[in-house]
């Protein structure tokens, strides 16, 4: 079965230090990863994906996440946090199960930045 | 250009009443999809509709829930005879294109639905 996972509940990280948040998929074929940003009371935003070609992928508000494919992983990074960083993050899949294509989420990761 | 528009933010329904949820995608997209988050969950996929069809309803459940888009107006999620088990955040996405596995979505600011 599919699956994403998202194996910290919250991150802490210092203003200007550099953030790292998991995830780690299961998939059957090649993987489509998506993550997505849910500040309070506001819809998902996405921020960036992989489809295929250079593992680095670059996305907005200076975030980027590294494709992983021995270690299943696509961890979302930012070289220096900013408080208005803090914010839900999720992690994605896209699945074609039934025909269609529809993302799987993980539970989310909730990332603080402490000024 | 407004975004994914969901109403209402919050709603409170009695155990056994009916929750009306409303979503009305982004200018020129036809395609929406709904997705659930239960509490200290992720979003789950319920169904994804194109105007006046359902594409894919496999993530909804069999009995009391129901969805349309109709020609004119905004998609409807449909929660008959609401139990305790149904309070969640009810999200909605809308895309120009049908469904694949490259595009993201706009998401909407959810529907917060208690059931007391």
């Amino acid at each position: 079965a599919q699956s994403v996972a998202q194996p910290e509940d919250q991150v802490n990280v210092a203003e200007g230090n550099p953030l790292t948040v998991k995830c780690t998929y299961s998939v059957s074929g090649n993987p489509y990863l998506f993550w997505y940003v849910q500040y309070p009371n506001r819809g998902l935003q996405f921020l960036l994906k992989y489809i295929t070609g250079d593992n680095l992928v670059k996305g907005s508000y200076g975030f980027e996440a590294e494709f992983n494919k021995s270690q299943t992983s696509f961890h979302l990074k930012k070289p220096s946090a900013l408080v208005s960083d803090s914010a839900l993050y999720f992690c994605a899949v896209k699945s074609d199960t039934s025909g269609t294509y529809k993302y799987i989420f993980g539970t989310g990761t909730r990332l603080k930045v402490l000024a | 250009n407004a975004g994914v528009m969901q109403n209402p933010r919050h709603l409170v329904r009695r155990r056994g009443q009916e929750a009306r949820l409303r979503c009305s995608p982004m200018k020129g997209h036809s395609h929406v999809y709904w997705y659930r988050q239960l509490p200290e969950e992720g979003l789950k996929f319920m169904v994804y509709l194109q105007k006046e069809n359902i594409i894919d309803e496999s993530g909804m459940p069999k009995e009391r829930f129901s969805a349309e888009f109709p020609k004119e107006g905004p998609s409807i999620l449909r929660i008959q005879q609401v139990v305790r088990g149904d309070s969640a955040a009810y999200f909605c996405a809308s895309s120009p294109l049908p469904s694949d596995r490259e595009d993201g979505y706009t998401f909407g600011s959810g529907t917060r639905l208690t059931v007391v």
